[in-house]
């Protein structure tokens, strides 16, 4: 099945910085992948998703990468905010059989945003 | 307000007395599914549901039951709880299973099995 790495699983920057989270999957049939941020006591709620044949996405002051040879793909904040600090969580999406598709998520990276 | 609610928000029960987690959503999504949360693990897929009276087993099935008897509704059962099963559990839903349909997830309950 697939494999969702995720790193680093924890991460401090100053406020204004930039901030980026790392994953690598295993199946090369994967063809989406969002990204879930998760804020204290709250659900994952999805910030931004990118599709298999694009390879960044962009959506104010976050970004997405996708790089499909090497089976990595990655988020950046920028210019980051203290209410940016929460878990974000990536995964990958392939079908299955039977129909419908499976999202594998990565193990989380709690991100702070130090004044 | 479109969402996911779970109930209760917090639990602790006692080993082998059996429970259950309501899961309901109002946005007419026909994929529904539970997770359980641990540290250093992610998000782990319980069971799925792509229809009503359709479920099936995710990748740790083991020790719950589903089912999905109305479109909006679906209760996370423990026949008989132990405290492995101690987590903190969403329930998500999503409009269809293709690709691209992100996912609604309720607030989480947290169970404790002592």
């Amino acid at each position: 099945g697939e494999n969702v790495e995720q790193h680093p699983s924890t991460l401090s920057v100053q406020e204004g910085d930039s901030a980026v989270i790392k994953c690598t999957y295993s199946d090369s049939a994967s063809n989406y992948f969002p990204w879930y941020k998760q804020e204290l006591g709250k659900g994952p709620q999805l910030i931004i998703d990118i599709r298999s044949n694009v390879g960044e996405k962009k959506d104010q002051r976050i970004a997405v990468t996708l790089n499909k040879t090497a089976k990595h793909f990655s988020l950046h904040i920028t210019e980051t905010q203290p209410e940016d600090s929460a878990v974000y969580f990536c995964a990958a999406s392939r079908a299955i059989t039977g129909g419908g598709n499976k999202l594998t998520f990565g193990t989380g990276t709690q991100l702070k945003v130090e004044l | 307000e479109a969402q996911v609610t779970q109930n209760p928000r917090y639990l602790i029960t006692v080993t082998g007395k059996k429970l259950t987690v309501t899961c309901s959503q109002n946005m007419n999504h026909e994929y529904m599914s539970w997770y359980r949360q641990d540290p250093g693990l992610g998000l782990r897929q319980i069971y799925y549901s792509m229809n009503v009276e359709v479920t099936d087993k995710g990748d740790v099935p083991e020790g719950y039951k589903v089912s999905r008897k109305e479109k909006r509704n679906f209760p996370l059962i423990l026949e008989s709880p132990s405290p492995n099963q101690t987590s903190l559990y969403f329930c998500a839903s999503s409009r269809g299973t293709g690709v691209g349909y992100g996912y609604t997830f309720g607030s989480g309950t947290r169970l404790t099995v002592v």
